[in-house]
């Protein structure tokens, strides 16, 4: 079974404070991806990878940087956080290959106080 | 653009009854549908998938069949269980203008199955 690990379940950090959420793959996966999940607004992405070192912005990058050094992690960045970050984010896999669906972690509830 | 719409919840069931979650999209092309399940606390997780027209997906009870002609991926159980409550998302995957393959999601139904 392929595992996504996010490293923390739940975080609270203040505002202004650099953050940084962690996600490893185990599969091997090309596709790597970065969602948010707010009541009412279902799944947003922020930021998507297809391969080391590449990036693509999703519906909603602002605010946000990822990092991809290593295949198998990616790192969500929140640069300064703010109180509207406050949210439940979740990590995701692929292959890069035809219509695969994606394989998620078990979120990260954040918290900017 | 790619969208998804499902039907908006709150959904309440007795045990025992039979459900509906309606889904259509639209979208380019020839996408894959998906619908995954979110249990309280937990991430996404994938529950059935079907690739092309005509396909039914099916697992744990749950059914959903691929209607290119109504552009729909209705999720069905006979009979659901107090387990089932959770939120249901459909989803689809088409490519990005980068070339690599993306989800689009509906916005999620929430399911209570009580006793």
């Amino acid at each position: 079974d392929v595992k996504v690990t996010q490293s923390s379940r739940y975080l609270v950090k203040r505002t202004g404070e650099k953050v940084f959420l962690e996600c490893v793959q185990d599969m091997d996966h090309e596709n790597m991806f970065w969602y948010r999940q707010d009541p009412g607004l279902g799944l947003r992405l922020i930021y998507f990878s297809y391969d080391v070192k590449m990036k693509e912005k999703g519906d909603i990058p602002e605010g946000y940087s990822v990092s991809r050094e290593k295949k198998e992690r990616f790192s969500l960045i929140l640069e300064s956080a703010s109180t509207n970050q406050t949210s439940m984010y979740l990590c995701a896999s692929s292959l890069i290959i035809g219509n695969q669906p994606q394989h998620f972690g078990d979120g990260t509830r954040l918290s900017i106080l | 653009g790619d969208s998804v719409t499902q039907m908006e919840g709150p959904v309440t069931l007795s045990e025992e009854a039979f459900l509906t979650i309606n889904c259509t999209y639209t979208a380019t092309g020839y996408p894959s549908l998906f619908w995954y399940v979110q249990y309280p606390g937990e991430g996404l997780q994938l529950l059935l998938k079907a690739t092309k027209a005509d396909d039914k997906g099916s697992n744990k009870g749950f059914e959903a069949t691929y209607r290119k002609e109504t552009t729909s991926f209705h999720l069905e159980k006979g009979s659901v269980q107090v387990s089932d409550s959770a939120v249901y998302f459909c989803a689809l995957s088409g490519k990005s203008g980068a070339g690599s393959y993306q989800l689009t999601f509906g916005k999620g139904t929430k399911l209570s199955v009580i006793p």
